[in-house]
C-alpha cells in the first residue's frame, strides 16, 4: 500500500517570492512516479510537474520544479517567482510502475499576498 | 486537442434517486480512471478501464456504484439508491496507455443528495 503526507495545511507567499511545499510518501514499489497536481478555485485538477523515480535529475517546469530524494522519500515543490495565478491547493500523488490508481495526499493550500 | 469532459457539471438530487455521471476521455487515451473526491480532501480511486474492460473496481465503496464504458470511450458511473454520504466531487481522468502515464483530468461533477 501507498501512502502520502502534506504535512502543511496551508502556506503563505508574497507575490515574487519562492514557496516550498512539502511532501513525503510511503511505497513498497521499486519504481514509481510522483506527480504534482493543482486545484484552483474553479476546482479544476491541472498537472503542475511530474518526476520519474528511476531518474536523478529532478523535474522543472518554467517556475516549477521539485527537490526529490528518493533515499529520504520526499518530494517536495518549489515555485519560484510566485503570481496571484498560483494561489490553489496543491496535491501530491504517487502512482506506482505498474499500478493505475493515483493516491494522493491530503493537500495544501497555497495563499499569494500581493 | 480537447481534455476530458464531463457531465453534468452540477447535480442536485434527493435522496434514494439514482444518478448517471458522465465522462468523455481525451481522443485516443486507451485508459479512463474515476476518483471522488471529498471536500478539502485529495481524490481517491474508485476504479478504473482499459479501453472497455473494467480491470479494478476495487475502490467502489459499495454494490450501489458500478461504472461501465461499453465502446472503450465515453464512461458511465452510476450510483443508484443515493444516499446524502455519496454527495461529493466526482472526476474522472484518463491516460494514453495503463500504468506509467500521466492522468488527465476532468472538470469534475459536483453531486449534492439532499
Amino acid at each position: 500500500a501507498q501512502t502520502v503526507t502534506q504535512s502543511q495545511p496551508e502556506m503563505s507567499v508574497q507575490e515574487a517570492e519562492t514557496v516550498t511545499l512539502s511532501c513525503t510518501y510511503d511505497t513498497s514499489e521499486s519504481d514509481y512516479y510522483l506527480f504534482w497536481y493543482k486545484q484552483p478555485p474553479s476546482r479544476q485538477m491541472i498537472l503542475v510537474i511530474r518526476q520519474e523515480a528511476y531518474k536523478q535529475q529532478n523535474a522543472t517546469e518554467n517556475r516549477f520544479s521539485v527537490n526529490f530524494q528518493k533515499a529520504a522519500k520526499s518530494f517536495s515543490l518549489k515555485i519560484s517567482d510566485s503570481q496571484l495565478g498560483d494561489a490553489a491547493m496543491y496535491f501530491c500523488a504517487c502512482l506506482p510502475e505498474y499500478g493505475n490508481k493515483l493516491v494522493f495526499g491530503a493537500g495544501t493550500i497555497l495563499r499569494v499576498k500581493s | 486537442g480537447a481534455g476530458v469532459s464531463q457531465s453534468p457539471r452540477y447535480k442536485v438530487t434527493k435522496r434514494g434517486q439514482d444518478v448517471a455521471l458522465r465522462c468523455d476521455p481525451i481522443s485516443g487515451h486507451v485508459s479512463l480512471y474515476w476518483y471522488r473526491q471529498a471536500l478539502g480532501q485529495g481524490p481517491e480511486f474508485l476504479t478504473y478501464f482499459n479501453y472497455e474492460a473494467q480491470q479494478d473496481k476495487s475502490g467502489l465503496p459499495n454494490d450501489r456504484f458500478s461504472a461501465e464504458r461499453p465502446e472503450g470511450s465515453i464512461s458511465t458511473l452510476t450510483i443508484q439508491r443515493t444516499e446524502q454520504r455519496d454527495s461529493a466531487m466526482y472526476r474522472c481522468a484518463s491516460s494514453l496507455a495503463l500504468g506509467t502515464d500521466t492522468q488527465y483530468f476532468g472538470p469534475g461533477t459536483r453531486l449534492t443528495v439532499l
